[in-house]
């Protein structure tokens, strides 16, 4: 089925290891996101990318880097991780800027860092 | 800044009652709002959207909201809630290039 597809579903890391998360989506989108999930903070961007080559940095950028080198995958790399770090973590991604088309959700990642 | 705010973390309704939930933004220019919600283990879906025209907006499952430019609001409505609504529901509004989303509002609705 078309969409967004996250890998790993759940990872344990020990701190200082580092990893690397995969968005891949097949729907042609130009648009990319990586968000984390925290209990009552909602959702916050991490970075985004508007299209192939191309990276920005979000709200809560620090500890993370991203690559998009490729329009249907956006990686999402934590080098030394952090007990901080643990989180749920979405990928979505978006036609275009325009608002009509919305995001479309991977199903997430949960990171635990020991 | 733009930001969204939901002023209700925690709902619990028993089934048959009515909900609202609150949310306000701030943002000076053209707005763009919605409504997502999250089920239990799932990622995020699409509730409504507004974009301009009738403030009163229809989604899925039954669910509307109605955008009200004075009080910078745009709230969720289900005139009766079933227990399979059981989620965490985010507003939205639209930045440039991205979504800034609430904190979040979970409800838990008692068979």
């Amino acid at each position: 089925n078309a969409g967004v597809t996250q890998t790993p579903k759940f990872r344990v890391l020990k701190t200082g290891q580092s990893m690397t998360l995969l968005c891949a989506q097949d729907m042609n989108h130009e648009y990319m996101y990586w968000y984390r999930q925290d209990p009552g903070m909602g959702l916050r961007l991490i970075h985004y990318s508007v299209g192939e080559g191309t990276t920005a940095k979000g709200e809560v950028p620090d500890g993370y880097n991203v690559s998009r080198l490729k329009k249907q995958n956006f990686l999402l790399g934590l080098e030394s991780a952090a007990p901080s770090q643990t989180s749920v973590y979405f990928c979505a991604s978006s036609y275009s800027a325009g608002t009509n088309y919305g995001y479309t959700f991977g199903s997430g990642t949960r990171l635990t860092v020991v | 800044a733009q930001s969204v705010s939901q002023h209700n973390h925690h709902v619990i309704l028993s089934e048959a009652a009515s909900l609202e939930l609150g949310c306000n933004y701030s943002y000076g220019g053209t707005v763009n709002l919605f409504w997502y919600v999250q089920y239990p283990g799932q990622h995020l879906q699409l509730l409504l959207k507004y974009f301009s025209g009738d403030p009163l907006v229809k989604g899925i499952k039954g669910f509307e909201a109605e955008f009200i430019k004075s009080k910078f609001s745009f709230n969720l409505r289900k005139p009766s809630v079933q227990w399979s609504d059981t989620a965490e529901y985010f507003c939205a509004a639209w930045g440039t290039y991205k979504y800034i989303f609430g904190t979040g509002t979970r409800l838990k609705v008692l068979a």
